[in-house]
């Protein structure tokens, strides 16, 4: 399995700011995810980030709000913008097993916006 | 379209009894299944994973999950709950899509309570 690695941990962020999320993995991995977990509920994708290409946002999701970057097999970011309290999530990025359907997530990244 | 049904929010067993966490599923092809296990302030951790090579699939720390096809569940158990234990569970179906790879759909969790 990958070790999956996010930072920051947690922030606490004023409404109309953005904020950043990396993920790092220890292995190159060609298809990386992006996740939102708002309090109490499941988990619902984001954006699917291929290296060397534009990301696949989900519908509900634009780029506009939530840009993501992946300039190589090991690492993506995920920008979350003009935020609003609403945005109050934990954001999960998980990584592909070549060739399978089965992923392994990040620790998250505990967002709250004031 | 596919989807996972967890047909409990919430479950509360005492420490050393049984755990039984149900799962149905709606697919129109014999679809790949997930257990992940998310412990209070962690990332999601996979506990098992179902691709038609077996019917019962054995994972980490004791679970284990039973694909029945003709009842279309996929429940998790384990014979005997640990304080560890404690934490939301999530079924999760891999969902094909034309013209891209996959998609995880995510049950809406079952928080797992183990009393001493």
């Amino acid at each position: 399995s990958a070790v999956i690695s996010q930072k920051p941990s947690r922030d606490i962020c004023q409404r109309g700011t953005s904020l950043t999320i990396q993920c790092q993995v220890d292995s190159q991995v060609t298809m990386m995810f992006w996740y939102r977990q708002q309090p109490g509920q499941s988990l619902t994708l984001i954006a699917t980030a291929n290296q060397g290409s534009e990301a696949t946002y989900e519908s509900g999701f634009v780029i506009d709000k939530f840009p993501i970057s992946r300039p190589n097999l090991t690492f993506s970011t995920l920008t979350v913008s003009n935020m609003s309290p609403e945005d109050s999530s934990i954001y999960l990025c998980s990584v592909e097993v070549p060739g399978t359907d089965t992923q392994y997530f990040g620790p998250g990244t505990r967002l709250t916006v004031l | 379209a596919q989807s996972v049904t967890q047909l409990d929010s919430h479950v509360s067993v005492s420490e050393g009894t049984p755990v039984l966490l149900r799962c149905n599923y709606s697919s129109s092809y014999s679809p790949s299944l997930f257990w992940y296990v998310q412990h209070p302030n962690k990332g999601l951790q996979l506990l098992l994973k179902y691709t038609s090579a077996a019917t019962l699939v054995k994972g980490i720390n004791g679970f284990e999950a039973e694909f029945k096809k003709s009842e279309t569940s996929f429940h998790l158990t384990k014979p005997s709950a640990h304080m560890s234990d404690a934490a939301e569970y999530f079924c999760v179906v891999s969902v094909f899509r034309r013209g891209s790879n996959y998609k995880l759909t995510f049950g809406k969790g079952t928080l797992l309570t183990v009393n001493p």
